[in-house]
């Protein structure tokens, strides 16, 4: 069955560190991946797509890489801050207009 | 702020019962999606709605339903009401596929 996995529920690392996280997916061939942003109470926040075509992309102090052949997508968010303090989810697009989320890693920058 | 906004936030139902929810899109936004986000899990796909049909389905059964309007709002209306319906329910509207979706604030509803 189709199924998306980020690597953990949270992740707790040091200002200033480099923050990395994993999306895994299996029996898909997305033709793009979308990660996003979610604060307590609010909704999710688009921060960057990258197509199948695409290795790499980024934006700022983020940087997203999809390799199709692994099926996994990393998300990197370097020079952290206790402002990047949130839950980041990755979804696909299917075939049928869905899109399917994982289920997020909530992430804690330390001071 | 996204430009995508929600009614109502909060609302508490009683098992059984009906309830509709509201979305207002991003004027020009023809594709809205909603989405069903329970406490600690990511948003579950329930619908996609384009130029007010339906064209896309996640898992849900169908006393899920909605609707689209010309004017860029869009409906999730749920029956017979279950305690497992308590969530947050999200809608999002884009241009269309491929392009960035914006999220609504959201509207929490418990179902006792």
């Amino acid at each position: 069955s189709q199924k998306i996995e980020q690597n953990s529920e949270a992740l707790n690392i040091q200002e200033g560190k480099t923050a990395t996280l994993t999306c895994n997916y299996t029996n898909y061939s997305p033709a793009y991946l979308q990660w996003y942003r979610q604060d307590p109470g609010r909704g999710p926040v688009f921060l960057l797509l990258i197509r199948e075509n695409e290795k790499e992309k980024r934006k700022e102090r983020l940087k997203v890489t999809f390799d199709t052949t692994l099926k996994q997508s990393l998300f990197h968010i370097t020079a952290s801050q206790p402002a990047d303090s949130a839950t980041y989810l990755c979804a696909l697009e299917s075939g049928a207009s869905k899109i399917i989320f994982g289920s997020g890693t909530r992430l804690s920058i330390r001071p | 702020e996204t430009g995508v906004t929600q009614s109502p936030t909060h609302l508490i139902k009683t098992r059984g019962q009906q309830v509709t929810l509201r979305c207002s899109s991003q004027s020009g936004h023809n594709t809205v999606s909603w989405y069903q986000q329970a406490l600690g899990q990511g948003p579950q796909f329930i619908f996609q709605y384009y130029r007010e049909e339906e064209n896309g389905r996640g898992n849900f059964p169908p006393r899920f339903s909605g609707l689209q309007f010309p004017n860029y709002s869009s409906e999730l209306n749920v029956n017979a009401l279950e305690l497992d319906d308590s969530a947050l329910y999200l809608c999002a509207s884009r241009l269309g596929v491929e392009e960035t979706q914006y999220f609504g604030p959201g509207t929490r509803l418990l179902v006792l």
